[in-house]
């Protein structure tokens, strides 16, 4: 069964520091990684998606990596806002196709 | 945003009673899914749906059903509510599987049974 961790669990940084979101997970037989963002109280949002075969994706400050054979990818903010403030969650696809396991998630706060 | 909504935003009920959940979508998109998020859990699947009247389980099926008559409509019925069926309730659709593209997420409903 694939288990997905996510570390640090919080963090708490000043505006303008480039921070580094962690995600582990135990299966790499995996179509996809995904990463979301979810604001109190809403739904979540697609930030990234890195498919198997892909190392990387960019999407204006933000940057994932895959690295599938270590079962870990990152996120990596850069010059952080506050209105980054939220919590990120990180997911994969199973070879079946049809389920997303997820994180636990990371709940980040940027301080102005 | 995709054009997903779900019904209610918000309900109260009590233990026993059976419950409906609807999502709607405008996107046309062929999958459909339910999830559950709860503290210390993060969101786990329900049920899915890849096509009009075809459903499977997910990873916390037990004490729900689902239904998918029109393309547009996915039901989540709780049979018999329990106070251990309190969370919050998302639903997501996706146009394909396999890899490339990503799932779009409802507002989700805050269910409470007491």
């Amino acid at each position: 069964k694939q288990e997905v961790t996510q570390i640090p669990a919080a963090l708490s940084v000043p505006e303008g520091e480039n921070l580094v979101l962690n995600c582990s997970f135990t299966d790499s037989a995996i179509y996809n990684l995904q990463w979301f963002r979810q604001d109190p109280g809403k739904g979540l949002t697609s930030l990234l998606l890195i498919q198997s075969s892909q190392r990387e994706q960019t999407s204006g400050r933000l940057n994932a990596s895959l690295d599938k054979s270590s079962g870990r990818s990152t996120l990596y903010i850069a010059a952080s806002q506050p209105g980054d403030s939220a919590t990120y969650l990180c997911a994969v696809e199973d070879n079946a196709g049809n389920m997303l396991t997820f994180g636990g998630g990371t709940r980040l706060m940027v301080k102005p | 945003d995709a054009g997903i909504t779900q019904s209610p935003r918000h309900k109260v009920t009590e233990t026993g009673t059976p419950v409906t959940l609807r999502c709607h979508q405008t996107e046309n998109h062929r999958y459909m899914y339910w999830y559950r998020q709860d503290p210390g859990h993060g969101l786990r699947l329900i049920h899915y749906s890849y096509g009009v009247k075809d459903t499977d389980k997910g990873e916390v099926s037990d004490g729900y059903s689902v239904s998918r008559s029109k393309t547009e409509d996915f039901l989540l019925t709780l049979e018999s509510a329990t106070s251990s069926q309190t969370s919050v309730y998302f639903c997501a659709i996706s146009g394909s599987s396999g890899g490339a593209e990503t799932q779009y997420f409802g507002p989700g409903t805050r269910l409470l049974v007491l």
